[in-house]
């Protein structure tokens, strides 16, 4: 079974630029979840699909944060424009159900610069 | 608001010494405790998840155990392999689903 898998690994962009981040949960795996890592802070969730529909986003961080979940299948997390405090390792992570063990993919590590 | 604290932030051992990382924790009401191990460069690998005051589990040299305030991962007779930041996480009722973490242990493992 293919695990989450997410894209790009890196990305180095300038200050006002825009990035695009996808993750591709574990298939049939309606519940799909952003973090973030920030250098030296702990991993901090961003928000939670239930299939195409946003549960909870109480985690994002402004309005130059944008996901998506279109079909309820992969999931993009747009921003725009990006900030120099952005900068972090992105992680996306699916669950079969809510409540149980939350399974994590490789994570974008992002530059901005 | 849920609050997650991992002690000690780094553990050297030797090959074969065994010890206990902490994780304490506050939460309204524990929908379940989660331990993760993370190797640079890549993302969490899940371990264990604990439920209940006074549940065990355990994988290998690892086991987990939880109660009201806390929760440890003792690791029996360690390897260098298992040398890895080992991260805690719970999720509790009043907060969805989402997943509150400490910032991890560091754990080395000299041979």
């Amino acid at each position: 079974e293919a695990g989450v898998t997410q894209f790009p690994s890196h990305s180095v962009i300038e200050k006002g630029q825009t990035v695009t981040l996808r993750c591709d949960p574990i298939s049939g795996h309606d519940n799909l979840y952003w973090y973030r890592r920030v250098m030296g802070k702990e991993i901090k969730f961003l928000l939670h699909f239930v299939k195409e529909s946003k549960q909870d986003e109480s985690g994002m961080p402004n309005n130059r944060f944008l996901a998506e979940r279109t079909g309820g299948t992969y999931s993009t997390l747009k921003v725009q424009p990006a900030e120099l405090e952005d900068s972090g390792v992105y992680f996306c992570a699916s669950s079969q159900d809510r409540g149980y063990e939350q399974y994590f993919g490789p994570g974008t590590r992002l530059t901005v610069t | 608001e849920d609050q997650v604290t991992q002690s000690p932030e780094a553990l050297r051992l030797q090959e074969g010494e065994s010890s206990s990382l902490n994780c304490s924790y506050t939460v309204s009401g524990l929908r379940g405790l989660f331990w993760y191990r993370q190797d640079p460069g890549k993302g969490p690998e899940f371990l264990f998840t604990l439920y209940s005051a006074g549940e065990e589990k355990e994988k290998e040299r690892l086991k987990a155990t939880l109660t009201k305030k806390e929760s440890f991962l003792h690791i029996t007779a360690p390897k260098p392999e298992d040398s890895a930041t080992y991260l805690c996480a719970v999720s509790s009722y009043g907060a969805n689903s989402k997943l509150t973490f400490g910032k991890g242990i560091t754990l080395s493992v000299r041979p």
